[in-house]
């Protein structure tokens, strides 16, 4: 089946603007995650949704981060008024969640940001 | 809250065998997960160790010490493909989000 898709895959923007990336998870995964990559760097953690559950935001940098999953699905990572520190790869992951031990996530290919 | 340290670097001749360490610090502990990340590429899931012990796949083996908070990844008969950075992970529970190092980037040569 697909994997994990997201787009847009390049987004440049100017400083101050309203971005929207998109995650589209594998078919039948509840958990979901958004990271953030930084050049040359690990992965950030931001936000996790996992089924009808009330998301983990206790990674998101500022309150201008913020993401919504519709429907158990689709979800959308909104950077409002974005700076230039918020350029980097931004990746999305879902995964089963059946429960059972450390769950293997399955990464899009990201959306790489550049705010001039 | 959870720190993992790797290796920023590694350098290695192609055939040989590599292992990339890494150390943990955590307030809670799911096992150890592997992923590999080539250059403009996702990262993608190689190794799990929940236990301690030696997980074995193909060239690839994962081993976990819990006693010593260590893990390593040891890659044998390395080819040029295996060039590309290498990041553990952890997590809490597992339910929720992994912790990442800052990964490893390996190098192999002729």
């Amino acid at each position: 089946g697909a994997g994990v898709s997201q787009s847009p895959s390049n987004k440049v923007t100017e400083k101050g603007k309203d971005v929207e990336l998109r995650c589209d998870p594998i078919s039948g995964h509840t958990a979901l995650y958004w990271y953030r990559q930084s050049l040359g760097q690990g992965l950030e953690f931001l936000i996790y949704f996992q089924g009808n559950s009330a998301p983990d935001k206790s990674g998101l940098p500022s309150d201008r981060f913020s993401a919504e999953r519709t429907g158990g699905s689709v979800s959308t990572l909104t950077i409002q008024r974005t700076q230039q520190e918020d350029s980097a790869v931004y990746l999305c992951a879902s995964s089963l969640q059946s429960g059972k031990n450390q769950e293997t996530q399955y990464f899009g290919p990201g959306t790489r940001l550049l705010v001039l | 809250g959870q720190s993992l340290e790797q290796p920023s670097e590694v350098t290695a001749v192609e055939g040989a065998i590599v292992q990339i360490n890494c150390t943990y610090q955590t307030s809670g502990f799911y096992g150890l997960s592997w992923y590999q990340q080539h250059d403009g590429g996702a990262p993608t899931f190689l190794s799990y160790n929940g236990l301690d012990g030696l997980e074995e796949t193909g060239r690839f083996s994962s081993f976990l010490s819990r006693s010593d908070s260590y893990g390593y990844l040891l890659l044998q008969e390395l080819q040029m493909k295996d060039s590309a950075s290498y990041f553990c992970a952890s997590s809490l529970s597992g339910n929720t989000p992994l912790v990442f190092g800052k990964g490893t980037r390996l190098s192999v040569i002729a």
